[in-house]
């Protein structure tokens, strides 16, 4: 079946400018969430939702970044006047439960000039 | 709380030979353990899993890993490497209990030398 999909696959803002990153589920998984990879590290988390509930932001570095699910299914990252920290790649996974493994996209890189 | 060290951001082995890839956590409740595989311009693969089941674990594309509570480990093993391993490796751990996010150490790049 199908895996977890993001678009773009790559995106160049200019500083300042507002950004949507998008990320297709896998069907039926009521977990997804959003990770940021800096070059060189890890994933690391940003926020968590099931189903249409955002349960846990507590790892959004600031007010500009903001996440939507809103009929449970497709969500929506959306960075508000890009700064160039938050160049990075942004990872999408979902899972069919809290806990249980979770499946990643190929992720978005931006890239903010 | 969880935590997770990756000894060595770079690895290299000879093709043929054992892959070691150290993995030690921290963690304030019995975790789940991942490992994931990742190649270049790609997304996360899920390696293998420990769920609190069997201790050793066996994963994709003949990997294995050992879930040691004494030593805290979880450390990642292919008896014999081939260039298609070549790839970051990233080891995870969460807490069953709330699961809300996976905790990643900052990865091994395991080269491969023909």
């Amino acid at each position: 079946g199908a895996g977890v999909s993001q678009s773009p696959r790559y995106k160049v803002a200019k500083r300042g400018q507002d950004v949507a990153l998008r990320c297709d589920p896998i069907s039926g998984h009521v977990s997804l969430f959003w990770y940021q990879q800096a070059l060189g590290q890890g994933p690391e988390f940003l926020t968590y939702f099931q189903n249409e509930a955002q349960l846990d932001k507590s790892g959004l570095p600031s007010d500009r970044f903001f996440a939507e699910r809103p009929e449970g299914s497709v969500s929506t990252l959306k960075i508000q006047r890009t700064q160039q920290e938050d160049s990075a790649v942004y990872l999408c996974a979902s899972s069919s439960d809290r806990g249980r493994e979770q499946y990643f996209g190929p992720g978005t890189r931006l890239t903010v000039t | 709380a969880q935590s997770v060290t990756q000894l060595g951001s770079h690895v290299s082995v000879s093709e043929g030979a054992l892959v070691l890839l150290r993995c030690n956590y921290s963690s304030s409740v019995p975790p789940y353990l991942f490992w994931y595989v990742q190649y270049p311009n790609q997304g996360l693969q899920l390696l293998l899993k420990y769920t609190s089941a069997a201790t050793l674990v066996k994963g994709i594309n003949g990997f294995e890993a050992e879930f040691k509570k004494s030593e805290t480990s979880f450390h990642l093993t292919k008896p014999s490497a081939h260039m298609s391993d070549a790839a970051e490796y990233f080891c995870a751990v969460s807490d069953p209990n709330t699961g809300n996010q996976f905790y990643f150490g900052t990865g091994t790049s395991l080269t491969v030398i023909p």
